[in-house]
């Protein structure tokens, strides 16, 4: 059974750096997959934030693609994403998915964690 | 406001049948791109319903079904249940500049009265 695990601080700084890891189990990252970030801010609809395919190729939303970092660590089978100058607006539940295709669907998501920004 | 639109919330009876529409425009739904189905419980991860426009995954009962027409695609629940009470969002792919890559609805919230 394939699971997906999002962690990484609940709790960052306005103007740092958001950094989260998704570890996968049941599945080797460099499967053929796209391996997806997506976010729920408090209250509203689902937001793509980018994918990575196993080969490395990235794929951003538009207006994260100057922020946005996603990245694969094979070695631990896990992929990551990093958000820079992070602002209140950014506040959210985050989800890691794995995405079968370049405009496939979700078959496996993480549980989410969720990332407050706050001084 | 989403680029995939959805009506904010649906409601029903239980045994009862609803829909759910969810209109694109030609740089996405029009363009030929599958519409996937995704039902989302209250502090829950969302769970796949609907992939490939019509396609059900393993476990997801037939009393769920999808359909794609053009630019729009809609799903249906028939034999409504008070379990199925839940957000509710469509997912596709864009192609234009502006939006390009994945889309979501912006989500309906099913009542079941």
């Amino acid at each position: 059974q394939v699971q997906l695990q999002e962690s990484g601080p609940g709790l960052v700084k306005p103007s740092q750096t958001l950094s989260l890891t998704c570890t996968v189990s049941g599945d080797s990252i460099s499967g053929g997959y796209y391996w997806t970030w997506i976010r729920q801010h408090p209250g509203k609809g689902l937001e793509w934030i980018g994918y990575i395919y196993y080969s490395g190729s990235t794929y951003y939303r538009p207006s994260l693609r100057s922020r946005a970092t996603i990245s694969l660590d094979t070695s631990n089978n896990q992929f990551s994403l990093k958000l820079s100058f992070v602002t209140a607006a950014d506040t959210a539940m985050y989800f890691c998915a794995r995405v079968s295709g370049h405009s496939g669907y979700g078959d496996y998501w993480g549980q989410g964690t969720l990332v407050t920004v706050s001084s | 406001q989403s680029v995939l639109t959805q009506p904010p919330s649906v409601s029903g009876a239980p045994g009862q049948r609803v829909t759910i529409s969810c209109t694109g425009s030609s740089s996405n739904i029009g363009a030929g791109y599958d519409v996937h189905w995704y039902q989302q419980l209250p502090g829950t991860a969302p769970k796949l319903l609907i992939y490939g426009n019509r396609n059900r995954p393993s476990g997801v009962p037939d009393r769920f079904s999808g359909s794609k027409s053009g630019t729009s695609a809609s799903l249906a629940i028939t034999g409504l249940q008070a379990e199925d009470e839940a957000d509710y969002y469509c997912q596709s792919y864009d192609s234009s500049l502006s939006n390009s890559g994945v889309l979501f609805g912006g989500g309906t919230k099913l009542t079941v009265l």
